[in-house]
């Protein structure tokens, strides 16, 4: 799960297994939450959002938990590929409104799928 | 569709020197970003902006100055470079409508400031 520090939680699965990746949120006020996958030397790409009035969503291969008495978020990702390996990030919005441009990142989890 | 278009994509600067980070969206979208990322960190918010004509900072703003002339164009301005500001930089666009929200960023500009 995110920590703080300079090194990047790790996580190593096997080709095929289910993968899960924690994160911690601070701001009991935040109210929209998303995973975002970043491949090294590219841009974070959007994976799936939540909503503060929902617990689960589900996409395709990936399901993202809300657990809002802990203030604690995962990132489910099914039959996990070698094209999964990445840094993923969760981020917030605690501007409590509508302003979803405005995002607080955790500092990511390094996934590595092994064949 | 080219969605967030980020020039240049690398950058050297001496100390003290100024420059532009351009970003344009082609998607029409009212909410851009500006965000740093360092080295083992998460991105870091700097500006961003609802719409055009309306700007606001971010977590770590000192030192960058953004405008929003148009819909399409977010510019980052370093006005005097300073080593602290190496990092890479990542615009960002979203848009929010009912349940559906979209955030795409771009590729980033590698900065070195020497």
């Amino acid at each position: 799960g995110e920590s703080v520090g300079l090194h990047l939680p790790t996580l190593s699965v096997q080709e095929g297994d289910n993968s899960i990746i924690n994160c911690a949120y601070s701001n009991s006020a935040s109210d929209y939450f998303i995973w975002y996958k970043q491949e090294s030397g590219k841009g974070p790409q959007f994976i799936i959002d939540i909503r503060s009035n929902m617990d689960k969503r589900q996409g395709q291969r990936v399901t993202v938990l809300l657990n809002k008495t802990v203030k604690h978020l995962s990132l489910q990702i099914a039959a996990t590929q070698p094209g999964d390996s990445a840094v993923y990030f969760c981020a917030e919005n605690r501007a409590g409104g509508t302003s979803y441009g405005k995002l607080t990142f955790g500092q990511g989890t390094i996934l590595t799928v092994h064949p | 569709n080219a969605g967030v278009t980020q020039t240049p994509k690398f950058q050297v600067l001496k100390t003290g020197q100024s420059m532009t980070l351009q970003c344009a969206q082609d998607m029409n979208h009212e909410y851009m970003s500006w965000y740093r990322q360092d080295p083992g960190m998460g991105l870091r918010l700097i500006h961003y902006s609802v719409g055009a004509g309306i700007t606001d900072q971010g977590e770590v703003p000192n030192g960058y100055n953004v405008s929003r002339s148009t819909t399409e164009d977010f510019p980052l301005r370093l006005l005097s470079a300073a080593p602290s500001q190496t990092s890479v930089y990542f615009c960002a666009s979203s848009y929010s409508q009912g349940m559906n929200t979209e955030a795409f960023f771009g590729q980033g500009t590698r900065l070195t400031v020497v």
